[in-house]
């Protein structure tokens, strides 16, 4: 079983939208969860960063963690055709385990 | 202060080909880790390094050799390169602190045919 799982998706919507983006883990003693950025032939940069349970909002960004499902959530208001990228989930275990990736698009 | 930095961009090589990838940082971080992302493979883990003088083995470390001599860099080795390892790959330091954040590279595109 892989530590991370995500929806690759791809996932298309209209400008204005709520965009969910999800992901399931398999060790519930991780303790902090990321999502990156990826835009298209960059690296990935850090998007948010969340420790232990809970919500953290940022922006029109939310980041949500569920640890009795083990089921971590990036939550976009009022999507913009600039959030068009590729969304990965990420763990710190022991090294860093990321999810495969979430391609988006906002159509505007 | 550049960041991380990754030369080349692109390279082609032939099959049994060797070379190096550079990365170099300025952000005087102990840990750097090389990574490599394939189409819904997401990042691999290929080496990573806790310090100077110190490397270990990630997911996928055949192929690939890696050294740390200094703080500020980290190359990659591909010893006898395969279409196998037509890829991009990442380097990235991690800064431990109030974000716990990894910092990445721009990338390089490596074909091999």
């Amino acid at each position: 079983q892989k530590e991370v799982e995500q929806d690759p998706g791809p996932l298309s919507v209209p400008e204005g939208a709520i965009v969910s983006l999800n992901c399931t883990y398999s060790n519930s003693a991780f303790q902090y969860f990321m999502w990156y950025r990826q835009y298209s032939r960059k690296g990935p940069e850090l998007l948010m960063y969340t420790y232990s349970s809970g919500n953290k909002e940022d922006g029109r960004f939310t980041a949500q963690v569920d640890k009795s499902s083990k089921y971590i959530s990036l939550f976009i208001r009022d999507s913009q055709p600039s959030d068009s990228a590729t969304y990965l989930c990420a763990i710190l275990g022991n090294q860093f385990y990321f999810g495969t990736g979430t391609s988006l698009t906002v159509i505007p | 202060n550049a960041g991380v930095t990754q030369t080349p961009k692109f390279q082609v090589l032939k099959t049994g080909q060797s070379m190096t990838l550079q990365c170099a940082q300025d952000m005087n971080h102990e840990y750097m880790s090389w990574y490599r992302q394939d189409p819904g493979m997401g990042l691999r883990l290929i080496h990573y390094s806790v310090g100077a003088g110190i490397t270990d083995q990630g997911e996928v470390p055949n192929g690939y050799n890696v050294s740390r001599s200094t703080t500020e860099d980290f190359p990659l080795r591909l010893l006898s390169a395969a279409p196998s390892q037509t890829s991009v790959y990442f380097c990235a330091t991690y800064s431990r602190g109030l974000r716990d954040e990894q910092y990445f590279g721009p990338g390089t595109r490596l074909t091999v045919t």
